[in-house]
């Protein structure tokens, strides 16, 4: 069974420059999670999706980062413009319910802002 | 609201000597705890979960934890570590209830094995 793909796994851009990363979760996992993991700290939940719908943005910076899932499969996050403290490992992870917290997790894309 | 607290940001052993790793959880109500492996450049990979069920929960790699309530405690055992033991832990909790839960993540800790 295949695992979650992300790409690029690498990226390094200039501070307000823009950047996108992919994501195709486990086939059948209708759950989609993008987190953001900075040096030295534990993954924070950027944004939810169940299907192809939002269920939770709270934490997603809004005014320069968007995300998409249009046809409930895969994902792309967007950054734009990018700041230096955007600097972070941007994980995606899909489950197959979202209830029971058992996330399989891509290897995630890390962003260098310079 | 649900947290996890993780004591110890880096936590070093000897090979063959106990691993203990630390996480206090705080929710207001019954919580689904979790432990998370990451290798270097890695992704996480779900090492054990306590879901309600046994207080005792066996993961892969020899890895353990306890739920114990009146401590609000989920640590993370192994009786003898191995050199591959070497990555960062994540505590993660969520609550029991139906419903699109937040997975909620510590801050992690490091462990390193010497020979």
């Amino acid at each position: 069974e295949a695992g979650v793909a992300q790409s690029p796994r690498y990226k390094i851009i200039e501070k307000r420059q823009s950047v996108a990363f992919w994501c195709n979760p486990i086939s059948g996992h209708a759950t989609l999670y993008w987190y953001q993991q900075i040096l030295g700290q534990g993954p924070k939940l950027l944004i939810q999706f169940q299907n192809n719908g939002v269920v939770d943005d709270s934490q997603l910076p809004k005014d320069r980062f968007s995300a998409e899932r249009l046809k409930g499969v895969d994902s792309t996050l967007k950054i734009q413009p990018a700041k230096l403290e955007d600097s972070a490992v941007y994980l995606c992870a899909s489950s197959l319910l979202a209830r029971t917290g058992e996330l399989f997790f891509g290897e995630g894309s890390r962003l260098t802002v310079l | 609201a649900q947290s996890v607290t993780q004591l110890g940001s880096h936590v070093s052993v000897s090979e063959g000597a106990l691993v203990l790793l630390r996480c206090n959880y705080s929710s207001s109500v019954p919580p689904y705890l979790f432990w998370y492996v990451q290798y270097p450049n890695q992704g996480l990979q779900l090492l054990l979960k306590y879901t309600s069920a046994a207080t005792l929960v066996k993961g892969i790699n020899g890895f353990e934890a306890e739920f114990k309530k009146s401590e609000t405690s989920f640590h993370l055992t192994k009786p003898s570590a191995h050199m591959s033991d070497a990555a960062e832990y994540f505590c993660a909790v969520t609550r029991a209830a139906g419903g699109y839960n937040k997975l909620i993540f510590g801050a992690g800790t490091r462990l390193a094995v010497h020979p």
